[in-house]
């Protein structure tokens, strides 16, 4: 079935320094992408998402490309805030699983930026 | 504003009984779910639905029901066969005009 595997955490950064988060995706038909984003004790907030290949999803300074070829949707970020501190979510929806666009998780990376 | 309303944030639960957490959406869409969070494990898919009266398992059903009698509410019963209820639970609604999937603010059920 379908998977969603993401780099594990945690991950911690000083302010302003560059962010990466692997995702890489399998997948047996054409899935949209997305990223989650969840602040502590919430539910989760869509932060970007691309529907097909070669899309880029960008958001709040975030952004991430669907790479088919390599089945990845990588999020980056240039220059992180103390306010990005948070646990971030790589998804897929595959609309030919039955129709029913189920979500699939990877496990979540937890973000932590320092002063 | 549209959204999806939980309740209540924080749920406590004695061993052996049965509880339903509540879930409403006005945004007018037609498919609901219902995802297990616990830490280090993602989330995981416990039911679903895509129209009224009816509704699919997920990959972690077991010990939970649903039901779907209004298109704008799934509640979700935790039974006591649930061997391990103690997690975060967060419920999501899809809509085709916007293809987003919205989230609530989830429900801490705590067994005790």
């Amino acid at each position: 079935g379908d998977s969603v595997t993401q780099m594990e955490g945690p991950v911690t950064l000083s302010e302003e320094a560059f962010l990466t988060i692997n995702c890489t995706y399998t997948a047996t038909g054409y899935p949209s992408l997305f990223w989650y984003v969840q602040y502590p004790g919430e539910g989760l907030q869509l932060l970007l998402k691309a529907t097909k290949a070669d899309d880029k999803g960008s958001n709040k300074g975030f952004e991430a490309t669907y790479r088919k070829e390599t089945t990845s949707f990588h999020l980056e970020k240039g220059s992180v805030q103390v306010s990005d501190s948070a646990v971030y979510f790589c998804a897929l929806s595959d609309p030919r699983q039955g129709g029913s666009e189920k979500l699939v998780f990877g496990k979540g990376t937890k973000l932590t930026v320092n002063p | 504003d549209g959204g999806i309303t939980q309740s209540p944030k924080y749920l406590f639960r004695k061993e052996g009984q049965n509880v339903t957490l509540s879930c409403e959406q006005n945004l007018n869409h037609d498919a609901m779910y219902w995802y297990r969070q616990d830490p280090g494990q993602g989330l995981r898919l416990i039911y679903y639905s895509q129209i009224v009266n009816d509704f699919q398992k997920g990959d972690i059903a077991e010990g939970y029901s649903v039901s779907r009698e209004k298109k704008e509410s799934f509640p979700l019963t935790v039974t006591s066969a649930q061997k391990n209820p103690t997690a975060f639970y967060l419920c999501a609604s899809f809509g085709w005009g916007d293809y987003g999937y919205t989230f609530g603010s989830g429900t801490r059920l705590t067994v005790v």
